[in-house]
């Protein structure tokens, strides 16, 4: 089965500062690792994916991606943080099957403070 | 605005009121997928719809009923619901056959609640 684990619940972080939101995953197979933001009353947003290649992967508002195999994870990061990008970030996994359901992680909920 | 619409955006229901949600895509896509958000606990699949046939359902308790009259509609129909039912609901579409590595846009969600 898969699964996505986000070990924080919340990152504190200051403007101008780098972020990174953490995310391992478990899957069978070659992983299809996903990120979204959701600001409050919203649905989710799509930020970036990773499908092969790079293990760096570029978003959207200047959010990118770390795929590291061997640790099983998918980091979220910006090199500098803005107010405006608190929010919760959901990590997603889909394995390798196509038609299946993304699999979320709880959460975690980004503060930037000014 | 990401394609998919969702309505109402609130719903208040009484426990023995039957109500049913609306979900409409204009991208395309081909599979369709409702799930629930509650506070505090991770985003819960419920229900999965590809090529208008489910394909998974997650244990989800019998008042709630899907149904995808087409590839574009998407609808939960709720009845007898208990107020622990009470969350954000939330859809979501992609290309299903067009490969794992495809993203799901989602709504904005129908936030109920159940007194």
């Amino acid at each position: 089965a898969q699964s996505v684990a986000q070990p924080e619940d919340q990152v504190n972080v200051a403007e101008g500062n780098p972020l990174t939101v953490k995310c391992t995953y478990s899957v069978s197979g070659n992983p299809y690792l996903f990120w979204y933001v959701q600001y409050p009353n919203r649905g989710l947003q799509f930020l970036l994916k990773y499908i092969t290649g790079d293990n760096l992967v570029k978003g959207s508002y200047g959010f990118e991606a770390e795929f590291n195999k061997s640790q099983t994870s998918f980091h979220l990061k910006k090199p500098s943080a803005l107010v405006s990008d608190s929010a919760l970030y959901f990590c997603a996994v889909r394995g390798w099957q196509a038609g299946t359901a993304l699999i979320f992680g709880k959460g975690t909920t980004l503060s930037v403070s000014s | 605005e990401t394609g998919v619409t969702q309505t109402p955006r609130h719903l208040v229901m009484g426990m023995t009121n039957k109500k049913s949600l609306k979900c409409e895509q204009h991208l395309g896509h081909n599979a369709m997928y409702w799930y629930k958000q509650s506070a505090k606990k991770p985003l819960e699949l419920m229900f999965v719809y590809s090529l208008e046939e489910r394909v998974e359902n997650n244990s989800v308790p019998s008042r709630f009923s899907p149904e995808c009259p087409n590839s574009s509609h998407l609808f939960l129909h709720l009845h007898t619901l208990q107020p622990e039912d009470s969350a954000l609901y939330l859809c979501a579409s992609s290309q299903g056959q067009g490969g794992a590595g495809t993203e799901a846009f989602f709504g904005q969600g129908t936030r109920l609640t159940v007194v």
